[in-house]
C-alpha cells in the first residue's frame, strides 16, 4: 500500500524557516517524481515544487524561487522541503504527492497523496 | 504559462443529477490534463488523467472528455459522497476549483 506521511508544520513567525519531510512507503520511491502542493485555508490548490526520481531535476513555482528548497533521499525514502524567509501568504497545509507518469515525459497527475502538514506563519 | 479557467465556481444539483464542470486552457495543451475530488478537511484525490482516463479504483460515473483548449468532467446520477470540490490540474497549474453542492 503506497503511503505517504508530511510532518514539520508549525507556527511560525514571519521570516523564519521550516523544513517539511514526507516519508514515503509501499512503492519503488528512487523511480517517482515527487511534488508538493500547498493549500491556503479556504483557497484552492497551488503546485509548489517537484523533483526528478534522483533528485538532480528539481522546479519551482515562480513565488517561492529563491526561497523554498525541494530535495529527497532514496535511501530513506523521503522527500523535504526546506522553506526559508517565511511570509503570512505562505501560510497553508502543505501536501506531498507522488506523479503518475504514463509516458515518461509529462506529469499525468498526481495519484498518491500525502494527508498534509500545516505551516502557519504569523507573529 | 498556461492559464487554467474552470467554470462554474459553484454547482448546485441533487442527488441522481448529471454534472458537467468545465475546464478551459489559455493555449492548447493536448490531452494533458488530469481532474481531482477533494473534500473538506482531506487530500485531493485523482480522478482522472489524459483527459480522459479513469484512476484505478474511480467509478465509471464519473467520466472526462477534451482536447486543446476545452475539456470537461462529467459526473452522471450524482451521489451523496460526490459532493466536494473538483479541480483541473496541467503540469505546474491547477484551476480554481469547482463545488459541487445540494
Amino acid at each position: 500500500e503506497v503511503q505517504l506521511v508530511e510532518s514539520g508544520g508549525a507556527l511560525v513567525q514571519p521570516g523564519g524557516s521550516l523544513r517539511l519531510s514526507c516519508a514515503a512507503s509501499g512503492f519503488t520511491f528512487s523511480s517517482y517524481w515527487m511534488t508538493w502542493v500547498r493549500q491556503a485555508p479556504g483557497k484552492g490548490l497551488e503546485w509548489v515544487a517537484n523533483t526528478t526520481p534522483n533528485g538532480g531535476g528539481k522546479h519551482y513555482v515562480d513565488s517561492v524561487k529563491g526561497r523554498f528548497t525541494i530535495s529527497r533521499d532514496n535511501t530513506n525514502n523521503s522527500v523535504y522541503l526546506q522553506i526559508n524567509s517565511l511570509r503570512a501568504e505562505d501560510t497553508a497545509v502543505y501536501y506531498c504527492g507522488r506523479e503518475l507518469r504514463v509516458s515518461g515525459s509529462l506529469n499525468d497527475g498526481i495519484d498518491f497523496w500525502g494527508q498534509g502538514t500545516m505551516v502557519t506563519v504569523s507573529s | 504559462d498556461v492559464q487554467m479557467t474552470q467554470s462554474p465556481s459553484t454547482l448546485s444539483a441533487s442527488v441522481g443529477d448529471r454534472v458537467t464542470i468545465t475546464c478551459r486552457a489559455s493555449q492548447s495543451i493536448s490531452s494533458w490534463l488530469a481532474w481531482y475530488q477533494q473534500k473538506p478537511g482531506k487530500a485531493p484525490t485523482l480522478l482522472i488523467y489524459q483527459a480522459s482516463t479513469l484512476d484505478s479504483g474511480v467509478t465509471s460515473r464519473f467520466s472526462g472528455s477534451g482536447s486543446g483548449t476545452e475539456f470537461t468532467l462529467t459526473i452522471n446520477s450524482l451521489q451523496p459522497d460526490d459532493f466536494a470540490t473538483y479541480y483541473c490540474q496541467h503540469q505546474g497549474t491547477f484551476g480554481q476549483g469547482t463545488k459541487v453542492e445540494i
